[in-house]
Order: C-alpha cells, then sequence, then structure tokens
C-alpha cells in the first residue's frame, strides 16, 4: 500500500457527462501529480499541484480542470466527456515535488 | 523534446530465464532515472539511479545506469511467475514531473 489513496476505483460515465476523481496523498506528501494511462499511450502526465498551488501542466485538455485543497487532497474534473477519455487515471505524491512518487491505485474511467 | 525509449515492448520467457530490460532517455539536465513495476494497477517503485548512483540491486532485480550511452538496463534473473508486469522506466523532466516510457510487457510462463 502506497498511501496514496483514490476514489471511485470505478466510474462508469456516458458522453457528455462530467466526473470528478478524488486524490488523498500520502501523509506529509505535499505535492500530487496526475496521470493518464490508456492502452495506446502510456502513463502520460497530467498536472502537478504543489501545497496548493499548480506547478506544472501536461498535455491536460481544457475539458479537464484539478486543484489541491488546503488538506492537500486533490480532485481532478472532466466534463464533457468523450469515448477516448476512457482510461486510468492515476495520482500520485511526493514529499516536496521530488522524483520519487508514490502512485494510487488508480480510478477506471469508462465512458459509453 | 524529451523523450524516454524502452525495448523491447513486450517479452516472454520461461521461469528462470534471466531477462534484460532496456531503457534509454533524451532529456536536458539530466538527474536521475526510475524504474517501476506495474502489476495489475498501481506502478510500485523499484530502483532510482543517479550520477553518484548508477547500479542498484534488490534481490533478483538490478539496474544500471549509462550515463555515457543515455541509458539503463534492468536485470532480473531465475525469473518467476510473480515477475509478470509492466517494467517502466522514467526520467524527471521540466521541473519535478516524471516522464515514462511506454513500458515493457514481460510475461513469465511456468
Amino acid at each position: 500500500d502506497s498511501g496514496v489513496t483514490q476514489t471511485p476505483k470505478h466510474l462508469i460515465t456516458a458522453t457528455g457527462q462530467r466526473v470528478t476523481l478524488r486524490c488523498s496523498p500520502r501523509s506529509g506528501d505535499l505535492s500530487v501529480y496526475w496521470y493518464q494511462q490508456s492502452l495506446d499511450q502510456g502513463l502520460q502526465f497530467l498536472i502537478q499541484y504543489y501545497n496548493g498551488e499548480e506547478r506544472a501542466k501536461g498535455n491536460i485538455l481544457e475539458r479537464f480542470s484539478a486543484q489541491q485543497f488546503p488538506d492537500l487532497h486533490s480532485e481532478l474534473n472532466l466534463s464533457s466527456l468523450e469515448l477516448g477519455d476512457s482510461a486510468l487515471y492515476f495520482c500520485a505524491s511526493s514529499r516536496t515535488g521530488g522524483e520519487k512518487l508514490f502512485f494510487g491505485s488508480g480510478t477506471q474511467l469508462s465512458v459509453l | 523534446e524529451d523523450k524516454v525509449v524502452q525495448s523491447p515492448l513486450s517479452l516472454v520467457v520461461h521461469e528462470g530465464d534471466t531477462v534484460t530490460l532496456n531503457c534509454s532517455y533524451e532529456v536536458t539536465n539530466f538527474r536521475s532515472l526510475l524504474w517501476y513495476k506495474q502489476e495489475k494497477k498501481a506502478p510500485t517503485f523499484l530502483f532510482m539511479l543517479t550520477s553518484s548512483g548508477i547500479e542498484k540491486k534488490s534481490g533478483r532485480l538490478s539496474s544500471i545506469l549509462d550515463k555515457k550511452e543515455l541509458s539503463s538496463i534492468l536485470n532480473i534473473t531465475a525469473t518467476q511467475t510473480g515477475d509478470s508486469a509492466i517494467y517502466l522506466c522514467a526520467v524527471p523532466t521540466s521541473g519535478s514531473r516524471l516522464t515514462f516510457g511506454e513500458g515493457t510487457q514481460l510475461t513469465v510462463n511456468p
């Protein structure tokens, strides 16, 4: 168990809908990362937060947004969902934004 | 553009075989290279290699960093069915994000 908690584990929804994925980092970790993993693309970096502030942005679609709250948990919001958004979404955390990341077990999103 | 490339993409071996997985990278300001193992869901950390720690070993797994060749290998000796997983190589790029390779899907048959 990495200590990173993600909910829900599975999510099935329809095109055009909006969903929220939640992540609680390891105790004491200030930095949270979101990654998307689809079959044909591997692990793609979406966005990083550090102590409530956005630190880095990857290839995150405009339909997607995230935030990190004062208690350091983070949420990833996905809207106007498309079939192609079906993927495994991982949250990871690290102490200070360093290199060794600890991953949650992911949210499997299926858009039908 | 920063790039991490792994090979082979998939590998099928028999229990007891030794395997070597490859990772090459092109990044600016290289600091470290990390290996992760992904079974079913969450990637779990295996090794981190840096300029001051170019070789790591844990049980049957070992890894070496070749800074001259901009690459790393992950060796697994006496493979077991429990070693079946996706092995991911990653390098920190653009700050502290990790850029991952596509991974090597290893299948160990009994």
